[in-house]
């Protein structure tokens, strides 16, 4: 079955640092979806990308889907406080359910 | 309305129990999901309504049963629970199946004792 791996497992970083995490697809997918999980909290959907090689922009937050739509990648550029938590990167692949990367915990230290 | 509600919030029941979880969501959605969270784990999917008919059960236990009553309402009964299941259980809904960002509820934190 698809499998979507999501490396690193977790990162702790002083605030004002960047921070990305990269997301890695077993098949092509047909669209890649990004949710941010605080702790004790539920996920919530941050951003769909869907095209070959698209990058879109959040704040501080970029988003990239591969050339060969079968990777990705969340960069936090200066990062603080309130970007703790668990990022997950979450693929669809042709007709098939979501299926969740293992996550990217993040730890910002001020 | 962009929320989805999950009743109870936590909840601690016996193996011998049956207990319902509920959930609700107002934003016309018509697929609803079940998913299992361990701690420092990823959503798991148990269900997938779709139009309110259950399209993918995720070769769940049988002491899982999910039901929809209509459109808005996606409900978890369960039943001779083991102790493993304790879990954060969310609800979730998208706009149709495949392809839309889900929608989650704040979930339901299950200790089976």
């Amino acid at each position: 079955g698809q499998q979507v791996m999501q490396i690193p497992q977790y990162q702790h970083v002083q605030e004002g640092e960047d921070f990305t995490t990269y997301c890695n697809s077993s098949t092509t997918l047909s669209n890649i979806q990004w949710y941010k999980q605080r702790p004790g909290g539920h996920p919530v959907f941050l951003i769909q990308l869907v095209k070959s090689g698209e990058v879109k922009k959040q704040k501080r937050l970029t988003f990239q889907f591969g050339e060969a739509k079968k990777n990705s990648s969340l960069h936090i550029t200066a990062t603080q406080t309130t970007d703790v938590g668990t990022y997950f990167c979450a693929g669809n692949s042709g007709y098939s359910t979501l299926t969740f990367g293992k996550g990217t915990m993040l730890l910002v230290s001020p | 309305d962009t929320e989805v509600t999950q009743t109870p919030k936590h909840l601690v029941m016996g193996m011998t129990n049956k207990k319902s979880l509920k959930c609700e969501q107002h934003m016309g959605h018509r697929a609803m999901y079940w998913y299992k969270q361990k701690a420092k784990k990823p959503p798991e999917l148990m269900f997938v309504y779709s139009y309110e008919k259950l399209s993918i059960n995720e070769s769940v236990p049988s002491r899982f049963s999910p039901e929809c009553p209509n459109s808005s309402l996606l409900n978890l009964h369960l039943h001779a629970l083991q102790p493993e299941d304790s879990a954060l259980y969310l609800c979730a809904s998208s706009q149709a199946p495949l392809n839309y960002e889900q929608f989650f509820g704040p979930g339901t934190r299950l200790t089976v004792l």
